[in-house]
């Protein structure tokens, strides 16, 4: 695709409840993060997936949170018995590569995850 | 621990004006860095990425420097526009463990008044 694509763009959950969130990476690139971003902060590293190796988890805060990248493209990031503390952006990013530190990020919209 | 700031949290500035953004990193051990703008309610756009080999990098009215040595980064607008109003952050980017992470500051909430 042209750029990075997230859905949804906004989630309303329940305390409770389990959601996912979905990121499709420009085409080609094999290199993908997920973000959170709480108001007012910066952004927080949970996940990164690179080709085919096993992902770096080393962000994610607990594990209610958890990631799969189907195939090389798609990226699901799930999250079991949402918290109110959970409420903030997902962002999702890819690059063409792993291994090469001259390529610029690239950034979807987001999903902004409100729980109630 | 890598750690980004920025300076000033906020600035607001009549149009026309030129300005600076500061970002300072604790751990120069740094591959890159990279200064992106966020409008509300999105992602994060690329503006500039700097080698950690060079001292600045240019496109149109931006301009980003970087001193390595002192943990410093500068973005320097020329003839600030009511549509450069945004957050603007910086990331540097070092490796571990074979992969190329971002350490990203807090952002400077920039407004152009016209």
């Amino acid at each position: 695709g042209a750029g990075v694509s997230q859905s949804p763009s906004n989630k309303v959950t329940e305390k409770g409840k389990d959601v996912e969130l979905r990121c499709d990476p420009i085409s080609g690139h094999t290199a993908l993060y997920w973000y959170r971003q709480s108001l007012g902060q910066g952004l927080e590293f949970l996940i990164y997936f690179q080709g085919n190796s096993a992902p770096d988890k080393s962000g994610l805060p607990s594990d209610r949170f958890s990631a799969e990248r189907t195939g090389g493209s798609v990226s699901t990031l799930t999250i079991q018995r949402t918290q109110q503390e959970d409420s903030a952006v997902y962002l999702c990013a890819s690059r063409q590569t792993y291994n090469a530190p001259l390529e610029k990020l690239f950034f979807g919209s987001g999903t902004q995850l409100s729980v109630l | 621990k890598q750690e980004v700031t920025q300076i000033p949290a906020a600035l607001s500035v009549p149009e026309g004006e030129n300005l600076v953004l500061n970002c300072s990193f604790t751990d120069s051990a740094i591959y890159n860095l990279q200064w992106f703008r966020q409008d509300p309610g999105k992602g994060l756009t690329s503006l500039l990425l700097i080698q950690s080999s060079q001292r600045e990098q240019t496109s149109g009215r931006l301009n980003a420097s970087l001193d390595k040595s002192s943990g410093r980064s500068t973005l320097y607008i020329a003839a600030s526009q009511p549509g450069d109003s945004a957050t603007y952050l910086c990331a540097v980017i070092f490796l571990s463990s074979g992969t190329y992470k971002y350490i990203f500051g807090t952002g400077t909430r920039l407004k152009v008044l016209a």
